[in-house]
């Protein structure tokens, strides 16, 4: 079947680690999301790429980092400059699109990550 | 700047009831609406897209309605069941410098109690 695999499901780090949060998808889609999900707010856009080998910050980039080497895989890595990382990050990925994606956006089951 | 809200953050109905949940937005340049469901723990399943042009969707027990100049839409869930119970989001697509923008509301999470 085809869809987005998040991985770890949970992930605990203490203050001061670097963590990276795995996004594969076998959808042959071009682009590739991060959300930020926080309880009582919207999604937030941290990244995205809309081809590989290139991506561009969305509005909340400050403290993460991404890269897209293979069309399959977008992972993100919560670097210790994040002050409060302690949330859920979602994936999504679609056909095409710029920062908003196209029409069908595609999720992943989310990585809840919590900084101990 | 764009906003979006969802207001009430909470609702419990008891089955069989038909609801609406509300998403209003501050800005009438739409280019299109999506809602959403997301269970606990879990990605989004997108519901209903409606497009600017448009002012209502149906989708089985569920129907979307767009109404710009007010700047509101609703999803309307018609005869509620237990399995119905989840967060439901709304987004809207905005142009934006030639880019087109996806802002999301914080979501209305729904009980159906049986």
């Amino acid at each position: 079947d085809g869809g987005i695999t998040q991985s770890p499901k949970y992930l605990f780090r203490k203050e001061g680690q670097n963590v990276t949060l795995s996004c594969e998808q076998n959808l042959n889609h071009d682009a590739m999301y991060w959300y930020r999900q926080d309880p009582g707010q919207g999604l937030r856009l941290i990244y995205y790429s809309q081809i590989v080998n290139d991506f561009q910050k969305g509005d909340i980039a400050e403290g993460y980092s991404v890269s897209r080497e293979k069309k399959e895989s977008f992972p993100l890595t919560v670097t210790s400059a994040q002050k409060n990382p302690t949330a859920f990050y979602l994936c999504a990925s679609s056909m095409g699109g710029g920062p908003s994606g196209a029409n069908v956006l595609t999720f992943g089951a989310g990585s809840r990550l919590t900084v101990l | 700047k764009q906003e979006v809200t969802q207001i009430p953050a909470a609702l419990s109905v008891p089955e069989g009831e038909n609801l609406v949940l509300n998403c209003s937005f501050t800005d009438s340049a739409i280019y299109n609406l999506q809602w959403f469901r997301q269970d606990p723990g879990k990605g989004l399943t997108s519901l209903l897209l409606i497009q600017s042009s448009q002012r209502e969707q149906t989708s089985g027990r569920l129907n979307a309605s767009l109404d710009k100049s007010s700047g509101r839409s609703t999803l309307y869930i018609a005869a509620s069941q237990p399995g119905d119970s989840a967060t439901y989001l709304c987004a809207v697509r905005f142009l934006m410098d030639s880019n087109y923008q996806l802002i999301w509301g914080a979501g209305t999470k729904l009980i159906i109690k049986p």
